[in-house]
């Protein structure tokens, strides 16, 4: 059964710090991973989709990897400004089957 | 409308009591999906739509859970003789494709 995992599950960071924030899984056999960002209220909004083939996605100041054979995925977020404040998660799917697998996120503060 | 829509925002619901949770997805698309949020966790599958057909309900967490969507546009997940593990957000939603998901912003149910 298809576990993921986030670490570490709370972060704080002054403003302009980048940071990385973590996903591994425990089956490689995924189809795709995304990164989904959630803000307090709110539904989620996908940040990054990263297909198996794919190493990398980039979309402004965030950068997600995929290493599949090692079952990791890391989010790389430059610059890190207050808006940034939200907790991320990232999900698998194992087999475009439209069943996400999330992992339990995490939340992170950026402080002015 | 321009996104997945919920309703209620909030729910409290008496121990043994019914409840009724909409979502209206975005206008075409074909696939509907709802999920699970407990406090601090990332969402969880519950059930699966395309169109009317509801294609997996493997995650329904028990037969006090029910979802439909009977003319392949709205659903409503029906949760009967509400439990205090009910408590929940419950979010809603909808694809074009099975990359291309858009979430509401859920449903926070609290049973008392």
């Amino acid at each position: 059964k298809q576990e993921v995992t986030q670490i570490p599950a709370a972060l704080s960071v002054p403003e302009g710090e980048n940071l990385v924030l973590n996903c591994s899984f425990t089956d490689s056999a995924i189809y795709n991973l995304q990164w989904f960002r959630q803000d307090p209220g709110k539904g989620l909004t996908s940040l990054l989709l990263i297909q198996s083939s794919q190493r990398e996605q980039t979309s402004g100041r965030l950068n997600a990897s995929l290493d599949k054979s090692s079952g990791r995925s890391t989010l790389y977020i430059a610059a890190s400004q207050p808006g940034d404040s939200a907790t991320y998660l990232c999900a698998v799917d194992m087999d475009s089957s439209y069943k996400l697998i999330f992992g339990s996120g995490t939340r992170l503060l950026v402080r002015p | 409308g321009a996104g997945v829509s919920q309703s209620p925002r909030y729910k409290v619901a008496k121990r043994g009591q019914d409840v009724a949770l909409r979502c209206d997805p975005i206008s075409g698309h074909v696939s509907l999906f709802w999920y699970q949020q407990a406090l601090g966790q990332g969402p969880e599958f519950l059930t699966y739509f395309q169109n009317e057909a509801q294609l997996d309900k493997s995650g329904l967490p028990s037969d006090r859970f029910f979802a439909e969507r009977p003319e392949g546009s709205v659903s409503t997940l029906k949760i009967q003789r509400t439990q205090q593990e009910d408590s929940a957000v419950y979010l809603c939603a909808s694809s074009l494709n099975s990359d291309d998901y858009t979430f509401g912003s859920g449903t926070r149910l609290t049973v008392v």
